[in-house]
Protein backbone atom coordinates (compact mmCIF):
# COMPACT_ATOMS: atom_id res chain seq x y z
CA UNK A 1 0.00 0.00 0.00
CA UNK A 2 1.42 3.39 -1.00
CA UNK A 3 2.74 5.45 1.97
CA UNK A 4 3.66 8.95 2.38
CA UNK A 5 7.58 8.87 3.70
CA UNK A 6 8.71 11.62 6.29
CA UNK A 7 12.34 11.70 7.17
CA UNK A 8 14.06 12.24 9.42
CA UNK A 9 11.77 10.24 12.30
CA UNK A 10 13.68 12.27 15.03
CA UNK A 11 15.30 15.58 14.93
CA UNK A 12 17.22 17.76 17.90
CA UNK A 13 18.08 21.27 17.09
CA UNK A 14 19.21 24.58 19.15
CA UNK A 15 16.96 27.40 19.61
CA UNK A 16 17.43 29.51 17.22
CA UNK A 17 18.90 26.79 14.45
CA UNK A 18 17.07 26.42 10.74
CA UNK A 19 15.66 22.89 10.62
CA UNK A 20 14.18 21.04 7.24
CA UNK A 21 11.37 18.67 7.87
CA UNK A 22 10.87 16.54 4.85
CA UNK A 23 7.82 14.24 3.40
CA UNK A 24 7.35 12.46 0.00
CA UNK A 25 3.50 12.22 -0.18
CA UNK A 26 1.94 8.81 -2.69
CA UNK A 27 2.89 10.09 -6.00
CA UNK A 28 -0.84 10.32 -7.15
CA UNK A 29 -1.89 12.59 -4.82
CA UNK A 30 -2.34 16.44 -5.36
CA UNK A 31 -3.09 17.68 -2.09
CA UNK A 32 -0.53 18.10 0.91
CA UNK A 33 -0.48 19.32 4.18
CA UNK A 34 1.82 19.50 7.43
CA UNK A 35 -0.12 19.20 11.12
CA UNK A 36 1.74 19.06 14.25
CA UNK A 37 0.88 17.74 17.35
CA UNK A 38 2.58 19.36 20.82
CA UNK A 39 2.71 16.91 23.48
CA UNK A 40 -0.41 15.87 24.73
CA UNK A 41 -2.08 18.26 23.14
CA UNK A 42 -4.71 17.44 19.91
CA UNK A 43 -3.32 17.84 15.88
CA UNK A 44 -3.52 21.19 14.62
CA UNK A 45 -3.08 22.25 11.14
CA UNK A 46 -0.48 24.34 9.80
CA UNK A 47 -0.67 24.74 6.17
CA UNK A 48 -2.40 23.28 2.94
CA UNK A 49 -0.46 23.35 -0.36
CA UNK A 50 -1.77 22.72 -4.05
CA UNK A 51 -0.84 23.11 -7.62
CA UNK A 52 2.78 24.43 -6.41
CA UNK A 53 0.93 27.13 -4.03
CA UNK A 54 -0.18 27.56 -0.30
CA UNK A 55 -3.87 27.38 -0.23
CA UNK A 56 -5.05 28.24 3.34
CA UNK A 57 -2.59 28.41 6.69
CA UNK A 58 -3.06 28.29 10.18
CA UNK A 59 -2.13 31.75 12.66
CA UNK A 60 0.51 29.11 13.77
CA UNK A 61 2.35 29.24 10.32
CA UNK A 62 3.67 32.94 11.15
CA UNK A 63 6.75 34.03 8.92
CA UNK A 64 8.94 31.44 10.55
CA UNK A 65 8.03 28.49 8.79
CA UNK A 66 7.86 28.08 4.92
CA UNK A 67 7.02 25.24 2.45
CA UNK A 68 7.84 24.08 -0.73
CA UNK A 69 7.46 21.14 -3.66
CA UNK A 70 11.21 21.89 -4.99
CA UNK A 71 11.65 18.72 -7.17
CA UNK A 72 7.70 17.65 -8.00
CA UNK A 73 7.82 14.49 -5.28
CA UNK A 74 9.29 16.33 -2.28
CA UNK A 75 7.37 17.98 0.36
CA UNK A 76 9.53 20.13 2.72
CA UNK A 77 8.62 22.37 5.65
CA UNK A 78 11.13 25.04 6.73
CA UNK A 79 11.05 26.25 10.22
CA UNK A 80 13.81 29.69 10.34
CA UNK A 81 14.29 29.90 13.42
CA UNK A 82 13.12 27.45 16.14
CA UNK A 83 12.10 28.66 19.36
CA UNK A 84 11.23 26.12 22.37
CA UNK A 85 7.61 26.00 21.53
CA UNK A 86 8.32 24.52 18.32
CA UNK A 87 8.94 21.10 20.05
CA UNK A 88 6.36 19.01 18.62
CA UNK A 89 5.37 16.02 16.37
CA UNK A 90 4.89 16.97 12.72
CA UNK A 91 2.45 15.09 10.30
CA UNK A 92 2.78 15.54 6.36
CA UNK A 93 -0.21 13.98 4.74
CA UNK A 94 -1.50 14.12 1.42
CA UNK A 95 -5.00 13.06 -0.49
CA UNK A 96 -5.31 12.20 -4.15
CA UNK A 97 -8.62 14.41 -4.53
CA UNK A 98 -11.00 16.59 -1.98
CA UNK A 99 -13.02 13.14 -2.09
CA UNK A 100 -10.81 11.60 -0.17
CA UNK A 101 -9.42 11.37 3.91
CA UNK A 102 -5.90 11.85 4.18
CA UNK A 103 -2.79 9.40 4.38
CA UNK A 104 -0.44 10.33 6.93
CA UNK A 105 3.26 9.82 7.07
CA UNK A 106 4.58 8.47 10.52
CA UNK A 107 5.84 12.00 11.72
CA UNK A 108 8.89 13.43 12.32
CA UNK A 109 9.26 14.35 16.10
CA UNK A 110 11.00 17.54 16.50
CA UNK A 111 13.06 18.56 19.76
CA UNK A 112 14.16 22.15 20.34
CA UNK A 113 16.40 22.87 22.90
CA UNK B 1 -15.89 27.44 12.34
CA UNK B 2 -15.96 23.33 13.39
CA UNK B 3 -15.43 22.23 16.77
CA UNK B 4 -14.99 18.59 17.04
CA UNK B 5 -15.23 17.15 20.98
CA UNK B 6 -13.96 14.15 22.69
CA UNK B 7 -15.23 14.49 26.29
CA UNK B 8 -13.88 11.31 27.59
CA UNK B 9 -10.24 11.73 28.26
CA UNK B 10 -9.17 8.05 28.82
CA UNK B 11 -11.03 4.94 28.94
CA UNK B 12 -10.11 1.01 29.58
CA UNK B 13 -11.24 -2.29 28.26
CA UNK B 14 -10.71 -6.44 28.74
CA UNK B 15 -9.61 -8.10 26.36
CA UNK B 16 -12.28 -9.30 23.91
CA UNK B 17 -14.84 -7.07 24.90
CA UNK B 18 -16.51 -4.18 23.35
CA UNK B 19 -15.67 -0.34 24.10
CA UNK B 20 -17.81 2.53 22.67
CA UNK B 21 -15.94 5.76 22.21
CA UNK B 22 -17.84 8.87 21.80
CA UNK B 23 -17.43 12.36 19.37
CA UNK B 24 -19.63 14.83 19.20
CA UNK B 25 -19.30 17.54 16.59
CA UNK B 26 -20.78 21.49 15.44
CA UNK B 27 -20.65 22.10 12.08
CA UNK B 28 -23.25 24.53 9.78
CA UNK B 29 -21.87 22.15 6.80
CA UNK B 30 -24.39 19.58 4.96
CA UNK B 31 -22.00 17.60 3.51
CA UNK B 32 -18.77 16.35 5.45
CA UNK B 33 -17.04 13.32 6.37
CA UNK B 34 -16.03 12.25 9.80
CA UNK B 35 -13.02 9.79 10.40
CA UNK B 36 -11.66 7.88 13.06
CA UNK B 37 -7.77 8.19 13.49
CA UNK B 38 -5.89 5.84 15.94
CA UNK B 39 -2.48 6.78 17.27
CA UNK B 40 -0.32 4.00 18.33
CA UNK B 41 2.73 4.83 20.80
CA UNK B 42 4.62 5.00 17.67
CA UNK B 43 3.11 8.71 17.22
CA UNK B 44 1.84 7.42 13.71
CA UNK B 45 -1.69 8.59 12.84
CA UNK B 46 -3.66 5.55 11.24
CA UNK B 47 -7.39 5.88 9.72
CA UNK B 48 -9.56 3.53 11.06
CA UNK B 49 -12.97 4.08 9.99
CA UNK B 50 -14.20 6.89 7.52
CA UNK B 51 -18.09 7.88 7.51
CA UNK B 52 -19.50 10.17 4.90
CA UNK B 53 -22.18 12.44 6.04
CA UNK B 54 -24.58 11.94 3.12
CA UNK B 55 -24.46 8.08 3.80
CA UNK B 56 -27.28 7.13 6.26
CA UNK B 57 -25.67 3.63 6.65
CA UNK B 58 -23.05 3.18 9.38
CA UNK B 59 -19.27 2.44 8.41
CA UNK B 60 -18.13 -1.05 9.56
CA UNK B 61 -13.56 -1.75 8.66
CA UNK B 62 -13.78 -5.96 10.23
CA UNK B 63 -14.08 -5.44 14.20
CA UNK B 64 -14.45 -1.17 13.85
CA UNK B 65 -17.96 0.60 13.27
CA UNK B 66 -19.59 3.69 13.81
CA UNK B 67 -22.69 4.73 15.10
CA UNK B 68 -23.24 7.87 13.03
CA UNK B 69 -26.16 10.19 14.06
CA UNK B 70 -26.53 12.91 11.94
CA UNK B 71 -29.08 15.44 14.02
CA UNK B 72 -27.45 14.56 17.13
CA UNK B 73 -24.32 15.27 15.83
CA UNK B 74 -22.75 12.59 17.10
CA UNK B 75 -19.80 9.91 15.63
CA UNK B 76 -18.93 6.74 17.98
CA UNK B 77 -16.62 4.50 17.36
CA UNK B 78 -17.25 0.61 18.68
CA UNK B 79 -14.63 -1.55 19.13
CA UNK B 80 -15.60 -5.07 19.12
CA UNK B 81 -13.08 -7.95 20.39
CA UNK B 82 -10.79 -5.37 21.99
CA UNK B 83 -7.43 -6.43 21.06
CA UNK B 84 -4.30 -5.69 22.79
CA UNK B 85 -2.76 -3.51 19.78
CA UNK B 86 -5.75 -1.52 20.09
CA UNK B 87 -4.33 0.02 23.06
CA UNK B 88 -3.82 3.96 21.28
CA UNK B 89 -5.25 7.10 21.39
CA UNK B 90 -7.66 7.52 19.22
CA UNK B 91 -8.85 10.64 17.37
CA UNK B 92 -12.18 12.12 16.06
CA UNK B 93 -11.79 13.99 13.12
CA UNK B 94 -13.94 16.05 11.03
CA UNK B 95 -13.54 17.47 7.13
CA UNK B 96 -16.17 19.60 5.20
CA UNK B 97 -16.94 18.54 1.65
CA UNK B 98 -16.34 22.05 0.21
CA UNK B 99 -13.19 22.17 -1.55
CA UNK B 100 -9.66 20.86 -1.75
CA UNK B 101 -8.52 23.35 0.82
CA UNK B 102 -10.64 21.67 3.76
CA UNK B 103 -8.73 20.77 6.63
CA UNK B 104 -8.96 18.54 9.20
CA UNK B 105 -10.59 19.39 12.39
CA UNK B 106 -9.71 16.89 15.11
CA UNK B 107 -10.79 16.57 18.97
CA UNK B 108 -8.05 15.94 21.63
CA UNK B 109 -8.66 13.01 21.40
CA UNK B 110 -9.01 9.59 24.15
CA UNK B 111 -6.60 7.29 25.22
CA UNK B 112 -7.61 3.54 25.49
CA UNK B 113 -6.37 0.47 27.37
CA UNK B 114 -7.36 -2.79 26.60
CA UNK B 115 -6.60 -4.93 29.48
CA UNK B 116 -5.32 -8.06 29.31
Amino acid sequence: EPEVTQTPSHQVTQMGQEVILRCVPISNHLYFYWYRQILGQKVEFLVSFYNNEISEKSEIFDDQFSVERPDGSNFTLKIRSTKLEDSAMYFCASRVTENYGYTFGSGTRLTVV
Amino acid sequence: AQTVTQSQPEMSVQEAETVTLSCTYDTSENNYYLFWYKQPPSRQMILVIRQEAYKQQNATENRFSVNFQKAAKSFSLKISDSQLGDTAMYFCAFIPHTGANSKLTFGKGITLSVRP
